[in-house]
């Protein structure tokens, strides 16, 4: 069980848009910012989206984050077959000496 | 351009302790700026944080764990290692060490997540 709830599966077809959701309580999404990655099959995570909605250097900007309250966004404009991968959300959380929580992660596929 | 290579058993016995070791290049882990933690995932699920430690040995443990897991620092040959102790089949998981980048000012922690991860690797437990 994960502490940020995550739907497990999500999909589109080439173009479209998608979001995947993550939800948490005031003590992490609702008080500290939210973390994205992306994992491709067989792949080590790559951090996605920082900071609730900004892009390391390389991501495009195709992908984007949003925060509201204690949910968070990950939109994905314009798809592609190669954006089929498992994604995660992930933030600090202020319980116990603080820690960091992931959401179970949503598969998407590309249809 | 900074490097992580995770080294170690593939294979630990139940009830035994599980060492791994991160090496790190292209960067020193003496940095001011980073924290450097390890996350693990089981085979067919998801990413869980272990724990995440500072060069001068501040530390930060996912409370679930923390009983088992010890995280250590050796700035001379710019390595940090992982030991879980006690390990059981459900420790089985492919374990990832990483560029961890928590901000502590004044009391206020700021996470940015993991920005470098290495390629991972298999740690199964069994007799």
């Amino acid at each position: 069980q994960s502490v940020l709830t995550q739907p497990p599966s999500a999909s589109g077809t080439p173009g479209q848009r998608v979001t995947i959701s993550c939800s948490g309580s005031r003590s992490n999404i609702g008080t500290n910012t939210i973390n994205w990655y992306q994992q491709l099959p067989g792949t080590a995570p790559k951090l996605l989206i920082y900071s609730d909605n900004q892009r390391p250097s390389g991501v495009p900007d195709r992908f984007s984050g949003s925060k509201s309250g204690t949910s968070a966004s990950l939109a994905i404009s314009g798809l592609q077959f190669e954006d089929e991968a498992d994604y995660y959300c992930a933030a600090w959380d202020d319980s116990v000496n603080g820690y960091v929580v992931f959401g179970g992660g949503t598969k998407l596929t590309v249809l | 351009q900074l490097q992580l290579q995770e080294s170690g058993p593939g294979l630990v016995k139940p009830s035994e302790t599980l060492s791994l070791t991160c090496t790190v290049s292209g960067g020193s882990i003496s940095s001011s700026d980073y924290y450097w933690g390890w996350v693990r995932q089981p085979p067919g699920k998801g990413l869980e944080w272990i724990g995440s430690m500072y060069y001068s040995g501040g530390a930060y443990y996912n409370p679930s764990l923390k009983s088992r897991v010890t995280i250590s620092m050796d700035p001379s040959k710019n390595q940090f290692s992982l030991k879980l102790s006690s390990v059981t089949a459900a420790d089985t998981a492919v374990y990832y060490c990483g560029r961890d980048t928590i901000m502590v000012r004044r009391v206020i922690i700021y996470y940015d997540g993991m920005d470098v991860w290495g390629q991972g690797t298999t740690v199964t437990v069994s007799s």
